[in-house]
């Protein structure tokens, strides 16, 4: 079946480090990648997207491009801030129903 | 605004006893799904529904149940089946029948055993 796996965490940089977390995918046919965050005691909120091979989203100075060569979906950011400490989602979507399956998480952590 | 309410922000389960959270959303979606959220495992969805008086059971439906009675609303019962319940649930809903669509989640509910 289709999976995502996430790099271990939890990752510890100062501000205005470079981020990257690494994403892979296993999926038949051409999912829709995503990456949601979750801040302490919060749902999950839509980080950015990316619907086919090529495609790059960002939002917020966090950047991802959809490689479908290597199964990837690494999430970037030229320099984070402490407000950026946050639980981190990368996730596909599973065919007609729509179901996300999601990574493990990868907690973040900016400290000043 | 727009978006998805759950209900209670925390809830307390006795032995043997059923507890039903709830999902309210204003956006107009078909679709809704509930996941449970244990630490380091990332969201496991338990049941989704894509319209009305209809629903699927997901990865990890037993011990749990559902209804869709109007589109608005999917409450999750957690029964005295489930006999490891302690966990953060999340409500989500979307856009039907578009894979490109990203879900929209709520703030959760912890639920706790006492």
């Amino acid at each position: 079946g289709n999976s995502v796996t996430q790099m271990e965490g939890p990752v510890t940089l100062s501000e205005e480090a470079f981020l990257t977390i690494n994403c892979t995918y296993t999926a038949t046919g051409y999912p829709s990648l995503f990456w949601y965050v979750q801040y302490p005691g919060e749902g999950l909120q839509l980080l950015l997207k990316a619907t086919k091979a090529d495609d790059k989203g960002s939002n917020k100075g966090f950047e991802a491009t959809y490689r479908k060569e290597t199964t990837s979906f690494h999430l970037e950011k030229g320099s984070v801030q402490v407000s950026d400490s946050a639980v981190y989602f990368c996730a596909l979507s599973d065919g007609g129903a729509q179901k996300l399956v999601f990574g493990q998480g990868t907690r973040l952590t900016i400290n000043p | 605004d727009g978006g998805i309410t759950q209900s209670p922000k925390y809830l307390f389960r006795k032995e043997g006893q059923n507890v039903t959270l709830s999902c309210e959303q204003n956006l107009n979606h078909d679709a809704m799904y509930w996941y449970r959220q244990d630490p380091g495992q990332g969201l496991r969805l338990i049941y989704y529904s894509q319209i009305v008086n209809d629903f699927q059971k997901g990865d990890i439906a037993e011990g749990y149940s559902v209804s869709r009675e109007k589109k608005e609303s999917f409450p999750l019962t957690v029964t005295s089946a489930q006999k490891n319940p302690t966990a953060f649930y999340l409500c989500a809903s979307s856009i039907r029948g578009q894979s490109n669509q990203p879900q929209h989640f709520g703030d959760g509910t912890r639920l706790s055993i006492l």
